[in-house]
Parts: C-alpha cells; structure tokens; sequence
C-alpha cells in the first residue's frame, strides 16, 4: 500500500565506500524527511526538505548529505560509510499542515 | 521547543486485556499530536491523529487517543488487546504552523500475551 519507495531494502557495504539510499514518493508531497532509527529505538530526524532546492539538517547531527531536485525525489548519500554508519534509516513524506507522514519501509544498512 | 514523553519502554499485556500506553506533550501551544505504529522491519504506519476538533480521537484497529489539555496528555488506549497489537508505539507532536518537523516520542514496545 506504500506510495513511498525506498531502495535498497538491505544493503551491506564496507567502510569506505560511497552510498546513496533512494526515497521515491508519488503523492506530490512538497515535505519529505530522513530519520535514522538504531533497531528498537527512537527515530532522530537528519534531514528534510520542504520543497524543491530547499534542505535543512535534522536534530542529530549526520555526515550524510540529501539533494532535492525534484519534488519525488529526496535521496541521501553518504561519502565514505563507517561502521557508526550502520542503523535503519526512514524516509517519510508529508502533504499540507496537518498532514501525517508517510513512511517508506526503510533501508538497513550495515557498514562492515 | 515541543517534545513529547512516552511513559515506560515496554508495556505487557494479557491477550484480551486493556491497552493504555502514555503520552505526555510539551508545548507552549496547543499542537497537533499522532500516534504511530511500527511492525518489524518496517516504517511507521499512522494509527491516529489530533488535530483540534474532538477531543476523542479513534484510529485504525480499534485504538483511540483522548487530548487532555490539563494534563498535558494524548494517552493511546484500546480495550482489548489482540495478538497481532504486538509492535512498537510512537507518540509524536507538531506545532500547528506546520513549520517544524515532527518530533518524536522515544517509543513503547507492547507486547501482548496469549
């Protein structure tokens, strides 16, 4: 039932490397969001976007990067993984005010 | 700065049995409150929200949540607890500028007894 689409689902990489996670969502909602959320624990917000060229850095503070040139679209990279890196991370959406988010099923990564 | 407080990181229930978990707010206005539910390796899928018309909100799966401004509370309750209850709660507030982001409770994990 998602209409928010993250890939990978899983993804294991070594330390170093350069990822992008995906968030892709057909709604038209100007809001997306990057939470990050260690298995069982709370969700931290790293970053969000109101609309296209506009990003803010979330509360915890990430070396992760996030672009937004299209309004579907609002991937994350990160230069060179560490293995601090490893969590899940969370991409919602959201429509007007009051609206809820809308999460996608998220990407595990782990960073060996 | 709005918060929220999720009273008790694991709540156990008998199958049948009242569900009650606890929600307290912080804000300097009245906001907009949510709870969501989180099944494993999944995302958060939205059970209710208050958004300032009645009080008593209900929600999907027969949970309700009741706005309580002198309590400064949004309890999530429901009245009898089904095994497949069992996930990850999430209690979450917004200002009603919809200029912030929501921020989130720390998250109570319901599990439920047969």
């Amino acid at each position: 039932e998602a209409d928010i689409y993250q890939t990978p689902r899983y993804l294991v990489i070594g330390t170093g490397k350069k990822i992008t996670l995906e968030c892709s969502q057909t709604m038209g909602h100007d809001k997306m969001y990057w939470y990050q959320q260690d298995p069982g624990m709370e969700l931290h917000l790293i970053h969000y976007s109101y609309g296209v060229n506009s990003t803010e850095k979330g509360d915890l503070s990430s070396e992760s990067t996030v672009s937004r040139i299209r309004t579907e679209h609002f991937p994350l990279t990160l230069e060179s993984a560490r293995p601090s890196h490893t969590s899940q991370y969370l991409c919602a959406s959201s429509g007007g005010t009051n609206s809820p988010l809308h999460f996608g099923n998220g990407t595990r990564l782990t960073v060996t | 700065a709005q918060s929220v407080t999720q009273l008790g990181s694991h709540v156990s229930v008998s199958e049948g049995a009242l569900v009650l978990l606890r929600c307290n707010y912080s804000s300097s206005v009245p906001p907009y409150l949510f709870w969501y539910v989180q099944y494993p390796n999944q995302g958060l899928q939205l059970l209710l929200k208050y958004t300032s018309a009645a009080t008593l909100v209900k929600g999907i799966n027969g949970f309700e949540a009741e706005f309580k401004k002198s309590e400064t509370s949004f309890h999530l309750t429901k009245p009898s607890a089904h095994m497949s209850d069992a996930a990850e709660y999430f209690c979450a507030v917004t200002s009603r500028s919809g200029n912030t982001p929501l921020v989130f409770g720390k998250g109570t994990r319901l599990s439920v007894i047969a």
